[in-house]
């Protein structure tokens, strides 16, 4: 069965530190893949996404992630992060080409960002 | 991004009880919903799936006739807790697509449902 691993469950981090989160997937076929993040008390954001191109692909926020299709791989990565950055983060993938297949997401990461 | 509307946001039910929630897609046609709940710091699980007009596909593990999905129009799909109990107290989400190649589903503001 397909499935999403983050390994990062609760990450800790000062400002301005540079940040990269984990996330593997299970699926040997086509995939699209996504970032989002749940502020407290608010809605799934999306963050970033891929669909196919360039690996390297930057979202909102400064953020960026970096498919890697030999490790099954989308981590997250932020160069510097900031205290607003406190948040839950979802890798999700979406099995097949149509946005109609199913998205299975990850177990997710809390971040908290020390002041 | 396209925008998906979620009703109630919060509702308090008593045991035995039927809630309904519903999915709108305010800008765009979803031939697609997906169902989710989201236990307290955890992540989303994938109840259904609901394409429009036809019958909920249900994940493992999901009693469909406990959480009944209806997706009757291109732009509403509803989740109906039967006979609701204490257990079913959960955050639920809903998210909608268009079904096309290579765009990505949006995601409503969830449903906080308690069962008292």
């Amino acid at each position: 069965a397909q499935s999403v691993s983050q390994h990062n469950h609760h990450v800790i981090l000062s400002e301005a530190a540079s940040l990269e989160l984990g996330c593997n997937y299970s699926y040997g076929g086509t995939v699209n893949l996504f970032w989002y993040v749940q502020y407290p008390g608010q809605h799934l954001q999306l963050l970033l996404k891929y669909f196919s191109g360039d690996p390297l692909v930057k979202g909102i926020k400064g953020f960026e992630a970096e498919f890697i299709k030999s490790k099954f791989s989308f981590n997250l990565r932020k160069p510097s992060v900031q205290w607003s950055d406190t948040a839950e983060y979802f890798c999700a993938v979406n099995v097949g080409y149509s946005s109609a297949s199913k998205i299975i997401f990850g177990s997710g990461t809390r971040l908290s960002i020390r002041p | 991004g396209a925008v998906v509307s979620q009703h109630p946001s919060r509702v308090i039910c008593k045991s035995g009880t039927s809630v309904k929630i519903e999915c709108r897609s305010l800008d765009f046609q979803a031939t697609t919903m997906f169902w989710y709940r989201q236990f307290p710091k955890q992540s989303l699980m994938l109840m259904a799936t609901s394409n429009e007009g036809s019958k909920a596909t249900y994940e493992q593990g999901v009693e469909k006739d406990k959480f009944l999905i209806n997706h009757a129009s291109l732009t509403l799909s509803t989740l109906t807790v039967t006979s609701a109990h204490p257990e079913d107290s959960s955050f639920y989400i809903c998210s909608a697509t268009t079904g096309a190649v290579n765009t990505e589903a949006f995601f409503g503001q969830g449903t906080r449902l308690t069962v008292v």
